[in-house]
């Protein structure tokens, strides 16, 4: 079947400008995570959804960040005036529920803030 | 959750099997030992879990100390698609831990031809 699906694949940004990253997680999955991974680092968590609620955003570096899911399905991760440091590949996974089932990742979306 | 703490980096010969190293001293009772790997330019993917006895599945074993303080990944032919960075992770099923995954810098297997 089809697996968790991210677009777009590459994405270059000016310092300063808004970007959105889209995720499709596989259908009928319940949970859906977002990741930022930094160039020879392991990922790191920014924010949960189960289901259209985001349950937990503690790990947005900053308010700059935004991510939504309004219909339980896919979801945008927003970055408003990008920054160098945000350069990183943005992997989002998701999982049947969320506790005790594998995360399915996504291939990401490497952003390069110019 | 608690951490673990992996080698940097190992090489193995094509079609020799490969033992990865993950010690986790402060493991709690309700932490099952996870493994992802990421190869060059994709996500992570899932490889194995187990919580006490060892476990095999398609991809991989895990072999799990009887302390549980320490396990090991193996491989048992590495093949050139098997490179990869693979991360041990430790996941709290009491409903008292976080729900995401927590990787560390993981272990860079290269695979010589």
């Amino acid at each position: 079947g089809a697996g968790v699906s991210q677009s777009p694949r590459y994405k270059v940004a000016k310092r300063g400008q808004d970007v959105a990253l889209r995720c499709d997680p596989i259908s009928g999955h319940v949970s859906l995570f977002w990741y930022q991974q930094a160039l020879g680092q392991g990922p790191e968590f920014l924010t949960y959804f189960q289901n259209e609620a985001q349950l937990d955003k503690s790990g947005l570096p900053s308010d700059r960040f935004f991510a939504e899911r309004p219909e339980g399905s896919v979801s945008t991760l927003k970055i408003q005036r990008t920054q160098q440091e945000d350069s990183a590949v943005y992997l989002c996974a998701s999982s049947l529920w969320s506790l005790q089932e594998t995360q399915y990742f996504g291939p990401g979306t490497r952003l390069l803030v110019l | 959750d608690a951490k673990t703490t992996q080698p940097n980096s190992m090489e193995s010969n094509e079609e020799e099997p490969v033992h990865l190293p993950c010690n986790h001293s402060t493991i709690s009772g309700t932490d099952y030992i996870h493994w992802y790997r990421q190869l060059p330019s994709q996500g992570p993917e899932y490889v194995i879990h187990g919580l006490t006895s060892n476990v095999n599945n398609r991809m991989a074993s895990l072999a799990i100390a009887e302390d549980r303080k320490s396990s090991t990944l193996i491989l048992h032919r590495a093949t050139l698609r098997d490179a990869a960075v693979y991360y041990c992770i430790l996941r709290d099923y009491s409903g008292a831990g976080s729900y995401q995954l927590t990787f560390g810098k993981g272990t860079k297997l290269s695979v010589i031809p």
